[in-house]
């Protein structure tokens, strides 16, 4: 069965640094494009990043465009998020997801169960 | 950006209900939307993929129909297991974008 496992989430100052991680068992990890989704208190989903199971293409949202970058280490089965220069509203519960494509119709089948970062003084 | 509004934001409906919530995209998107379930304090659930596409082991109440612009999630008879948190959201192109949320509620 495939799982996902999110860890790194804390509390930290505004202007500060994290990294997430995301250990990936149960599936081929370098066969599979990854996501980084999010979800601010009381909030809806926000889909913040993606790579590529080759690591060539990233992609990111507008908001966290500069100071996020996602990368990843097939042979750790690992993906991660380096975020730089939070601010308060990066506030939010992480999730990383896996991306399925039939053809072309994708969606996220798998999630981990988030891990919550507090930015705040 | 596609932009995904769902509607309503809230709905109140009573168990055995049919149930219907829509998403409406800025641009056309053809089928690339997938329907998720959120229950407080858990990661998503995929209910629907590609539009209409059941995803395996969820219940047959639950389909999906549409394309282009208009979408909508149906709940042919509610359970009580139902009442939560349902998203659309589109892989059509970058930034793939979700809908705001519809809460379903006990009436």
């Amino acid at each position: 069965e495939a799982q996902l496992v999110e860890s790194g989430g804390g509390l930290v100052q505004p202007g500060g640094s994290l990294r997430l991680s995301c250990a990936a068992s149960g599936f081929t990890f370098s066969h599979y494009c990854m996501n980084w989704v999010r979800q601010a208190p009381g909030k809806g989903l926000e889909w913040i990043s993606y790579i590529s199971n080759t690591i060539t293409i990233t992609h990111y949202a507008d908001s966290v465009k500069g100071r996020f970058t996602i990368s990843r280490d097939n042979a750790k089965n690992s993906l991660y998020l380096q975020m730089n220069s939070l601010r308060a509203e990066d506030t939010a519960v992480y999730f990383c997801a896996r991306r399925i494509c039939y053809s072309d119709i994708c969606f996220f089948d798998t999630w981990g169960q988030g891990t919550l970062v507090t930015v705040s003084s | 950006d596609i932009q995904l509004t769902q509607s309503p934001s809230f709905l109140s409906a009573s168990v055995g209900d049919r149930v219907t919530i829509t998403c409406r995209a800025s641009q056309g998107i053809s089928s690339y939307l997938a329907w998720y379930q959120q229950k407080p304090g858990k990661a998503p659930k995929l209910l629907i993929f590609g539009a209409s596409n059941l995803q395996s082991g969820v219940p047959s109440r639950f389909s999906g129909s549409g394309s282009g612009t208009e979408f909508s999630l149906t709940i042919s008879s509610l359970q009580p297991e139902d009442l939560t948190t349902y998203y659309c959201q589109q892989l059509s192109s970058f930034p793939y974008t979700f809908g705001g949320g519809t809460k379903v509620e006990i009436k």
